[in-house]
């Protein structure tokens, strides 16, 4: 089945500079790979998402790409704010086929004043 | 458009005594998933289901969970004889199907099993 690694674990950055989260798959089926955000105690929310006919995406500061040769995806968040704080979680499913989401582990991202 | 209900948010049990998680999802949504977290890990898929069908539960474990989501009336998804390690927070998500790939998460059933 799909396997996700996500890492750094834990990432802090300087205010205003930028963070990078890095993922890999081991299921060349999958076709879909939702980015989540969760602050403490809260539900995880979509930030961002990438299909796999494309191979970047931007929403203001939050860009994604993917790279399906390598099996790898990215976000990147720049101009780091201090609400930025918070588990990242990237994902990945085979959408039409299972639609589960397979979870990386997290990223703990301190955004430092 | 109310988002994914999820009750109780918190939950006490007892070893041996049974765990009834309830999920309503979004309006217009007919696929539920429940995902597990425990403290300081990512999201564990456990099981999707549809209407009166459950689609893929290879997530579950073995014994002692069910899920089911009928016709009329939230998803349930149900332990029995907890566990203390059945603690965590169960998360259910919907998504409207076919036409989209997003999945939306309900705010979390905290289970705590003493």
């Amino acid at each position: 089945g799909e396997n996700v690694e996500q890492h750094p674990s834990t990432l802090s950055v300087q205010e205003g500079d930028s963070a990078v989260i890095k993922c890999t798959y081991s299921d060349s089926a999958s076709n879909y790979f939702p980015w989540y955000k969760q602050e403490l105690g809260k539900r995880p929310q979509l930030i961002i998402d990438i299909r796999s006919n494309v191979g970047e995406k931007k929403d203001q500061r939050i860009a994604v790409t993917l790279n399906k040769t390598a099996k790898h995806f990215s976000l990147h968040i720049t101009e780091t704010q201090p609400e930025d704080s918070a588990v990242y979680f990237c994902a990945a499913s085979i959408w039409n086929r299972d639609d589960k989401i397979i979870f990386g582990k997290g990223t703990r991202l301190h955004i430092l004043p | 458009n109310a988002g994914v209900m999820q009750n109780p948010r918190h939950l006490v049990r007892r070893r041996g005594q049974e765990a009834r998680l309830r999920c309503s999802p979004m309006k217009g949504h007919s696929h539920v998933y429940w995902y597990r977290q425990l403290p300081e890990e990512g999201l564990k898929f456990m099981v999707y289901l549809q209407k009166e069908n459950i689609i893929d539960e290879s997530g579950m474990p073995k014994e002692r969970f069910s899920a089911e989501f009928p016709k009329e009336g939230p998803s349930i998804l149900r332990i029995q004889q907890v566990v203390r390690g059945d603690s965590a927070a169960y998360f259910c998500a919907s998504s409207p199907g076919t036409s989209s790939y997003e999945q939306y998460f309900g705010p979390g059933t905290r289970l705590t099993v003493t």
